[in-house]
């Protein structure tokens, strides 16, 4: 089954506007951190927010933030007033525990997001 | 401060050569590092990791076969390679304990032809 779940392949979005990207997980583990990273083009993967399985509030990077709803298993990023420089990949990702033997990001497919101008 | 290296960039390699793709990293001891794949407009796949010298993890059984020599080194090789193995490698590194802190290489867009 799938740890991690984007369901968005592609996204058109006009500039200036929100944007919500989807994100639904899958563990039984307690603890867990979830992760959003940005690849543009040149391929490099940008981390842009985390999320802790025990963090009380949604975090938020500046534009960025991530609506944690964990009983439904869901990390949606927003991504206020967007701009062009936004268009690119976007990557879900999960850590699963804290075994420090077998820690690892488990990431979705990914969606890609276009701003138009 | 803390960096990772990764290369070449790019690589075209003929079907049945062996790969070799390095990744280094600098300022910090003893991570966990991973190797990634990730196919034409695909998701990341993990395909190695290591928590220590000498220790490799596999997750996915393939062409490819991975080694860490020394704490800060880890490569990724393949005796022969195959066309399936063409894609985007990427290496990653990360501090025991920290919550987060995943940092990745530039990556190597590998073609195998």
């Amino acid at each position: 089954a799938q740890k991690i779940t984007q369901t968005q392949p592609g996204m058109f979005v006009q500039e200036k506007e929100a944007v919500t990207l989807d994100c639904t997980y899958d563990t039984s583990d307690p603890s867990y951190g979830l992760f959003w990273y940005k690849q543009p083009s040149s391929g490099e993967m940008i981390f842009l927010i985390y999320q802790g399985s025990y963090d009380q509030q949604n975090a938020t990077e500046g534009r960025y933030s991530l609506n944690f709803q964990k009983a439904r298993k869901s990390a949606n990023l927003v991504i206020s007033a967007s701009q062009l420089g936004d268009s690119a990949m976007y990557f879900c990702a999960m850590r699963e525990g804290w075994d420090f033997g077998n820690e690892k990001l488990t990431f979705g497919t990914g969606t890609r997001l276009t701003i138009i101008p | 401060s803390q960096t990772i290296h990764q290369w070449p960039a790019t690589l075209v390699q003929p079907v049945g050569s062996p790969l070799s793709l390095e990744c280094t990293v600098e300022g910090t001891s003893n991570p966990n590092l991973y190797w990634y794949r990730q196919a034409a407009g695909r998701g990341l796949q993990l395909l190695f990791y290591s928590v220590g010298i000498g220790q490799i993890s596999s997750e996915v059984p393939q062409n490819l076969s991975a080694s860490r020599p020394q704490d800060r080194q880890f490569i990724l090789s393949s005796k022969k390679l195959l066309l399936s193995d063409s894609g985007f490698y990427l290496c990653a590194w990360k501090i025991l304990g920290q919550l987060y802190g995943y940092t990745f290489g530039s990556g190597t867009r590998l073609t195998v032809v």
